[in-house]
């Protein structure tokens, strides 16, 4: 059972546009997502992060979406520049210890 | 440290063998956390501590694995009899746990990764 859904695996990007990464998920009781970026051979790292009482949380390039009625969020970035390739997993949990991940998705910037 | 540590960072065994991984996570952290990484897969929960004890194994895929943390710090998850279905990155995690049932910013820290290669 797969509780945080990232349905597209990749995606590329011109630099300087804007890329859109989507992540759903089934578990209503999940109150609290982040986002984490991941270089190949590297540990995952924090990006950002919303709160379930929020729609909207903003942090430089960075835009994370949620609409709880869609059990859906999404990470803007804009503009996007090469050094943003990498893997980008979404995680839920229900304030609690346990953080459910998704399967990620790769995003390429072209130059 | 400054960040959290994992050795080896590379390990290749044969089919059969046991293995060991260990995690030295970012001193303070009451939490710990190991995931692990197939091909082509997402993170895969594995086992939580905090501190020593483990309040949640359910993500342990099978009684071949198990894992122990000494000390509130350094933890070591040990594959017996590797099969090589377990060959995959092993990620652990830290973070400063909860304070009065609430999370902290929900910030987890990873480390590298352990690449387990079962031939």
């Amino acid at each position: 059972d797969q509780q945080v859904k990232q349905n597209s695996p990749s995606l590329s990007v011109q630099e300087g546009r804007i890329s859109i990464l989507n992540c759903d998920y089934t578990n209503s009781m999940f109150d609290y997502f982040l986002w984490y970026k991941k270089y190949p051979a590297e540990g995952p790292t924090f990006l950002i992060s919303i709160s379930s009482i929020k729609d909207k949380n903003e942090d430089g390039r960075f835009t994370v979406f949620l609409n709880k009625s869609a059990k859906h969020l999404s990470l803007h970035i804009v503009p996007s520049q090469p050094g943003d390739s990498a893997v980008y997993f979404c995680a839920a949990t229900s304030g609690t210890y346990k953080y459910i991940f998704g399967t990620g998705t790769r995003l390429k910037v072209l130059a | 440290g400054a960040g959290v540590s994992q050795s080896p960072s590379n390990k290749v065994t044969e089919k059969g063998k046991d293995v060991e991984l260990r995690c030295d996570p970012i001193s303070g952290h009451t939490a710990l956390y190991w995931y692990r990484q197939s091909l082509g897969q997402g993170l895969e929960f594995l086992i939580y501590f905090q501190g020593n004890s483990a309040p949640d194994k359910s993500g342990l895929p099978s009684d071949r694995f198990s894992a122990e943390r000494t000390g509130g710090s350094v933890s070591t998850l040990t594959i017996q009899r590797t099969q090589q279905e377990d060959s995959a990155v092993y990620l652990c995690a830290s973070s400063a746990g909860l304070a009065g049932g609430i999370p902290n910013t929900g910030e987890l820290f990873f480390g590298e990764g352990s690449r387990l290669t079962v031939l």
